[in-house]
């Protein structure tokens, strides 16, 4: 059973357009969800991360917002670079003795220049 | 520069052979992870280890697959006999002691192993 659905697989989008990225989970339990980027063979890096308690986190041009009610959040990317071309995992987490990430799948980027 | 290493960074090898993966840990982490990615699961967690002790491998296939840290500064993951659907990127990721990690993981650049 997938906890973390993460849509779409792939995006591409012009420079200087917006990325969205959206996930949705089940788990009530989970209190922490971060963001990962992956550049071809590379592992992937924490990005940014949000608490529940909050509903928006900003860091330069990347923005998380949670909903959750709707027991959803997005990654927007604004004025997207070809740099940030890149795989995009969001995931989550239940903050307890365990320490085990749930990831979505992944979702390609393409930035066009 | 403090980042995770990995060995070998490319495996090609037969069906039925033993192959061993290390993982050298950021110096000071005390909490070590496995993981795997293929392009169908995604990223999927195998086990992880805190202060070198096992506390999850509920991920991982028990019968060919194990996971040890002989000491702080080596994680080991070898799969005997390996098959074909073993065939994926192979990630180790630390994370720092003291307060939940949980936000902190690290990753290693991978090994990518291929079984014919």
């Amino acid at each position: 059973q997938q906890q973390v659905k993460q849509s779409p697989q792939s995006l591409i989008v012009q420079k200087g357009g917006i990325s969205i990225i959206n996930c949705a989970y089940e788990n009530t339990a989970f209190d922490y969800f971060p963001w990962y980027q992956q550049f071809p063979g590379k592992g992937p890096a924490l990005l940014i991360a949000i608490r529940p308690d909050v509903s928006e986190k900003k860091e330069g041009r990347f923005t998380i917002s949670f909903n959750k009610s709707a027991k959803q959040f997005s990654l927007h990317i604004m004025d997207s670079q070809p740099g940030d071309s890149a795989t995009y995992f969001c995931a989550a987490i239940k903050r307890s003795r365990s320490e085990k990430l749930v990831f979505g799948k992944g979702t390609k980027l393409t930035v066009n220049p | 520069d403090a980042r995770v290493t990995q060995t070998p960074r490319d495996k090609v090898t037969e069906m039925g052979q033993e192959v061993t993966m290390r993982c050298q840990p950021i110096l000071g982490h005390n909490t070590v992870f496995w993981y795997r990615q293929t392009m169908m699961q995604g990223l999927e967690l195998l086990a992880y280890f805190r202060n070198r002790a096992p506390l999850d491998d509920s991920g991982m296939p028990k019968d060919r697959f194990s996971a040890e840290m002989p000491d702080a500064t080596l994680a080991t993951l070898k799969i005997q006999p390996s098959e074909p659907r073993d065939s994926a990127v192979y990630f180790c990721a630390s994370g720092p002691s003291g307060t939940p990690s949980y936000n902190e993981q690290f990753f290693g650049p991978g090994t990518r192993l291929t079984v014919l």
